[in-house]
């Protein structure tokens, strides 16, 4: 009963580095997304894909790129890190209901700090 | 973008009691979700509701899908301090029918 796992957990970064997030997820489902939780912010959705080999843009998908090679992957890659992208990131999927999304379900979170 | 306007922000509430919460979107919805996380966890669904006028119970959660289909409650009763957390309520209101959260209400419960 994995559902979806995140990798890795936690990270620090200094300014400038680059690293990838990885999500795997074992339910087979069509969509999957990736959001950023910050104090007092919610839930900001970064990146989705509605299918292998899909994606789009979120809210805040700047300083992002995903890809979605594989079904049950998605990744996240920063590629030059700022300290505003410390956060704790969360990946999700869901199943399609009709045309929309259904419920999602969340992986436990990664927690990046960028010095 | 599109928004759900979710009430209230934070709430401080002693144990026993109930609690209220709504969730608001200026376009109709088919589907509300509500979420809960729990400090330092990823969010974990509590109820889905599918159709307006719905009422469904999860243990001493219960959720209504508004007749509007702009709206959803969720009440607590007899608030324990495993309640804390964060709740969200959810919809598909995103492109290409992908979800939307509120900014949750943040629930402390005083033993």
């Amino acid at each position: 009963n994995a559902g979806v796992t995140q990798t890795p957990k936690f990270r620090v970064l200094k300014t400038g580095q680059s690293m990838t997030l990885l999500c795997a997820q074992d339910m087979n489902h069509e969509y999957m997304y990736w959001y950023r939780q910050d104090p007092g912010m919610g839930l900001r959705l970064i990146h989705y894909s509605v299918g292998e080999g899909t994606t789009a843009k979120g809210e805040v998908p700047d300083g992002y790129n995903v890809s979605r090679l594989k079904k049950q992957n998605f990744l996240l890659g920063l590629e030059s890190a700022a300290p505003s992208q410390t956060s704790v990131y969360f990946c999700a999927s869901s199943p399609r209901r009709g045309r929309v999304a259904g419920e999602l379900f969340f992986g436990e979170g990664s927690r990046l700090t960028v010095l | 973008g599109q928004q759900l306007n979710q009430s209230p922000q934070s709430m401080f509430i002693q144990e026993g009691e109930d609690v209220s919460m709504n969730c608001t979107s200026s376009s109709i919805f088919n589907t509300w979700l509500w979420y809960k996380q729990d400090p330092g966890e990823g969010p974990v669904l509590l109820i889905a509701l599918y159709k307006a006028g719905e009422l469904t119970s999860n243990g001493r959660l219960t959720a209504q899908f508004g007749i509007t289909r702009k709206d959803s409650f969720l009440n607590i009763s007899a608030s324990i301090p495993s309640d804390v957390g964060i709740y969200f309520c959810a919809g598909p209101g995103g492109s290409q029918g992908n979800l939307i959260f509120g900014k949750g209400t943040k629930l402390s419960v005083k033993p």
